[in-house]
């Protein structure tokens, strides 16, 4: 079974902190992605990662910065937390050239 | 930007009935796959439909695609109060180089 776990479950940031959301599987699938999820709007690809130590933006990059060292880990940086960025964060990771995308559990970042 | 919307966006049923669910999508795909989020969950993927398929079967689920439409149904049979959940379709756009594009979800109550 492909496993995703991410860092938190819940995180309570104040404005202008640097967040960073954890995300690592365990089945050596060279692509991950972070999502964020809001009511009402679905998911939305925030970065996404082909393999290790490369990025590329998604739909909402602004704000956001990702870090892929190591092919099991993808962070998400926060640089400077805003309260506009409270929101589910969700990780996925996918085997490449596979269709499916297997998620973690999310971490719901509120910055007060 | 939001390729999938789907319809409704809350269903509230008994157990033993028929939930349906309809996603539009805008522009030519590979692939369309369903998803289900248990409350304050991840993602798992329930199903896969390819673009020169019509419908598919997996135990109780049955999607259907409709490429001239750009339309997609998900019917889940005889329902049971732990399909109560989230339900996403997600797009694999020709021309996405294997990102999705997740729509709003329609969010199914099931009671006993």
């Amino acid at each position: 079974d492909v496993k995703v776990t991410q860092s938190s479950r819940y995180l309570v940031k104040r404005t202008g902190e640097k967040v960073f959301l954890e995300c690592v599987q365990d089945m050596d699938h060279e692509n991950m992605f972070w999502y964020r999820q809001d009511p009402g709007l679905g998911l939305r690809l925030i970065y996404f990662s082909y393999d290790v130590k490369m990025k590329e933006k998604g739909d909402i990059p602004e704000g956001y910065s990702v870090s892929r060292e190591k092919k099991e880990r993808f962070s998400l940086i926060l640089e400077s937390a805003s309260t506009n960025q409270t929101s589910m964060y969700l990780c996925a990771s996918r085997l490449q050239g596979a269709d499916e995308q297997y998620f973690g559990p999310g971490t719901r970042l509120t910055v007060t | 930007s939001q390729q999938g919307e789907e319809d409704p966006q809350a269903l509230s049923i008994q157990e033993g009935e028929n939930a349906t669910m309809n996603c539009s999508y805008k522009t030519s795909i590979n692939n369309l796959q369903w998803y289900r989020q248990n409350s304050g969950r991840g993602l798992v993927h329930l199903i896969l439909i390819r673009s020169n398929e019509r419908e598919k079967h997996s135990g109780r689920l049955r999607v259907t695609l409709d490429t001239s439409k750009k339309s997609s149904s998900l019917l889940i049979t005889a329902s049971r109060a732990a399909d109560t959940a989230s339900y996403f379709c997600a797009t694999d756009a020709t021309d996405s180089w294997g990102k999705l594009q997740f729509g709003a979800g329609t969010q199914v109550v099931v009671t006993p």
